[in-house]
């Protein structure tokens, strides 16, 4: 029953380097998401698909893009990473509002350092 | 936009004591409120959520919280703590009318510490 699954789960970049984070989950949800994970600041929201072929910014998108590949798939790219960028990485999935199951399951999360 | 507040960063507390861990969160029409738990170098898991009807939810691992719409809170509490309780908690809220899927807006987090 794997759910979120995220890869890379580490990656240690250097500045201005590109990189693109994976994450899949096999619950037929449709919506997705992108957060991040810093200390004393909680999970902010970075970009979410609300539906396949649909992408929206969230609080904190500067930065970053994202791919809605198909219903499975939601991927974030880092174009030139930046130490700020030093996060831990989390996707989750969830039924859109109506459906009933509202939360929201999260993957494993992938720890990025940029130096 | 939603916000919610955890006032304790951190909350130290006794094997087999109780513990409340708060949340308050902004007034808005009508909210879906959610506990979460993330144990060391893990992902988060859902803990116990409140979309309506009785206001006192129970949830997994003996927890439980309730729902206070006078108050805005929606504390988390349970009667006994284990050492296996040791992790980080996280209050969350949705919104029911933002539209566009369930953006969930987090509090910054309580680390609850179990000693024996």
């Amino acid at each position: 029953n794997a759910g979120v699954t995220q890869t890379p789960k580490f990656q240690v970049l250097k500045t201005g380097q590109s990189m693109t984070l994976q994450c899949a989950q096999d619950m037929n949800h449709n919506s997705m998401y992108w957060y991040r994970q810093d200390p004393g600041m909680g999970l902010r929201l970075i970009y979410y698909s609300a539906s396949e072929g649909t992408t929206d910014k969230g609080e904190v998108p500067n930065g970053y893009n994202v791919s809605r590949l198909n219903k499975r798939e939601f991927s974030l790219r880092l174009e030139s990473a930046a130490p700020s960028q030093t996060s831990v990485y989390f996707c989750a999935s969830s039924e859109p509002e109506g459906q009933g199951a509202t939360e929201a399951f999260f993957g494993q999360g992938t720890r990025l350092t940029v130096v | 936009a939603q916000s919610v507040t955890q006032l304790d960063s951190q909350v130290p507390v006794f094997e087999e004591a109780p513990v409340e861990l708060r949340c308050n969160y902004s007034s808005s029409v009508s909210v879906y409120l959610f506990w979460y738990v993330q144990y060391p170098n893990q992902g988060l898991q859902l803990l116990l959520k409140y979309l309506s009807g009785s206001t006192l939810v129970k949830g997994i691992n003996g927890f439980e919280a309730e729902f206070n719409k006078s108050q805005t809170s929606f504390h988390l509490r349970k009667p006994s703590v284990h050492i296996s309780d040791t992790a980080e908690y996280f209050c969350a809220v949705n919104d029911m009318f933002t539209g566009g899927g369930n953006k969930l807006t987090f509090g910054t987090g309580t680390q609850l510490k179990v000693e024996l």
